[in-house]
């Protein structure tokens, strides 16, 4: 069975600093996903990582995937308010099928 | 608007209730999903659609029954549910079913809490 740990499971900062969340595993995925959930509502999909070793940005976001494909990190530059949700990793299997971690709940206030 | 709607948001139902769960995607999208999140637990993948074709069933107990009619429609019936099975049950759709990186829509999901 395929796990996925995400790191820490809840974190709460205040407006402005900076952040990394994890999200790790011992299987190798064909590629990673992040998810933003906002309560109330379903996840949304921020990233797809693909190739080993990947760094992707969007915006204040920078999302990385592991050399061995088997871990992923996203850093927040300048943490936001608007930035508060659930953030989920997920991997995909070459099977296409996603196995989730269960989240890291970001708190920033104002 | 995320593209996929799921009625009821909210269901509060006893244990000897029959109801159902509706899925609607507007995106073209030819695979749907149903997932089960709970507290404290990783999103749970349940049943997997394609082009109408039930291709993944993940070991679901018999009280929750899908039906899809058409790639646009995803239904989830419930009958004698168990406490445990109140969470937040989300439907999501992609282009297919098939290959890596296809991106999941989800919808917002539905509440379910049984009394």
């Amino acid at each position: 069975t395929q796990l996925l740990e995400q790191s820490p499971q809840f974190l709460s900062i205040q407006e402005g600093e900076n952040l990394t969340v994890y999200c790790n595993s011992s299987s190798v995925f064909s590629s990673l996903q992040w998810y933003r959930q906002e309560p109330g509502e379903g996840p949304v999909l921020l990233v797809t990582v693909v190739t080993g070793g990947e760094v992707k940005k969007l915006k204040r976001l920078t999302f990385q995937f592991g050399d061995a494909r088997k871990d992923s990190s996203l850093h927040i530059t300048a943490a936001q308010p608007g930035d508060t949700g659930l953030y989920l990793c997920a991997g995909v299997s070459r099977n296409y099928k996603l196995t989730f971690g269960k989240g890291t709940l970001l708190t920033v206030n104002p | 608007e995320t593209g996929v709607t799921q009625t009821p948001r909210h269901l509060v139902m006893g244990m000897t209730n029959k109801k159902s769960l509706k899925c609607e995607q507007h995106l073209g999208h030819n695979a749907m999903y149903w997932y089960k999140q709970s507290a404290k637990k990783p999103l749970e993948l349940m049943f997997v659609y394609n082009f109408k074709e039930q291709t993944e069933n993940n070991s679901v107990p018999s009280r929750f029954s899908p039906e899809c009619p058409n790639s646009s429609h995803l239904f989830l019936h419930l009958h004698t549910l168990q406490p445990e099975d109140s969470a937040l049950y989300l439907c999501a759709s992609s282009p297919r079913g098939g290959g890596s990186n296809q991106p999941q829509h989800f919808g917002d999901g539905t509440r379910l809490s049984i009394l």
